[in-house]
């Protein structure tokens, strides 16, 4: 079945550090991938939707500049989280949709990051 | 606007006694719909997903859901509830070409008692 790695699972650093959040599908191109974030307790909220070859859509709210998205292949996306404050800590979850024409497909999920800023 | 609705937060099960895990959409076209679940401080799994055809969806570990359009329903059951089954189910509702990002309901997390 289709795989989606997201490393790391689990990321602890000081205030202001800059974070970097890999997302890659393994065995399926992925011309899609989405990034959310998710709340102690609380259901996923979309980020933003990421394009292989362009630019991401952000959803209302969140910060552009704050979360810089790359997707720079057909397996791989990048979450950086620039200058991360106490307020970022969280868990993120990226999920790919498969390259294939026509049809429908569920969306893949990675493992998440658990990422917590001191 | 889209949204889904999971009206209970927490549900808790004697183990082998049956579950139904309820579940409504607002989706302004033909909705696709899923069901995950999360286990703590782990990614989403795919438990089932409609897209179109028979309404009621076979899933994996036992699971089944029942697509209602007249009732905007998308209900999870499982005939006999193992502890292992115990973790946050999310209901989700997405459309189009299913390119499309997909709006989660809040979550029920599942108990099992022995």
């Amino acid at each position: 079945g289709a795989v989606v790695s997201q490393h790391p699972s689990r990321v602890i650093c000081k205030s202001g550090t800059s974070v970097k959040i890999e997302c890659r599908s393994l065995d399926f191109q992925a011309t899609t991938m989405f990034w959310y974030r998710q709340f102690p307790k609380q259901s996923l909220m979309l980020m933003a939707t990421s394009n292989e070859g362009s630019k991401a859509t952000y959803e209302q709210g969140v910060e552009k500049d704050k979360f810089l998205i790359n997707h720079a292949s057909l397996t791989l996306s990048t979450l950086t989280v620039t200058s991360a404050h106490p307020e970022d800590s969280s868990f993120y979850i990226c999920s790919a949709l498969a390259r294939i024409k026509g049809g429908n497909q569920p969306q893949h999920f990675g493992d998440g990051t658990r990422l917590s800023i001191l | 606007a889209q949204s889904v609705t999971q009206p209970d937060i927490h549900i808790t099960v004697s183990e082998g006694a049956s579950l139904e895990l309820r579940c409504n959409y607002s989706y302004g076209a033909t909705p696709y719909l899923f069901w995950y679940v999360q286990s703590p401080g782990q990614g989403l799994q795919l438990l089932l997903k409609y897209f179109s055809g028979d309404t009621l969806v076979q899933g994996i570990k036992g699971f089944e859901a029942e697509f209602k359009r007249s009732q905007s329903s998308f209900n999870l059951r499982k005939p006999s509830v193992h502890w292992s089954d115990a973790a946050e189910y999310f209901c989700a509702v997405g459309g189009g070409s299913g390119n499309t990002p997909l709006v989660f309901g809040k979550g029920t997390r599942l108990s099992v008692i022995a």
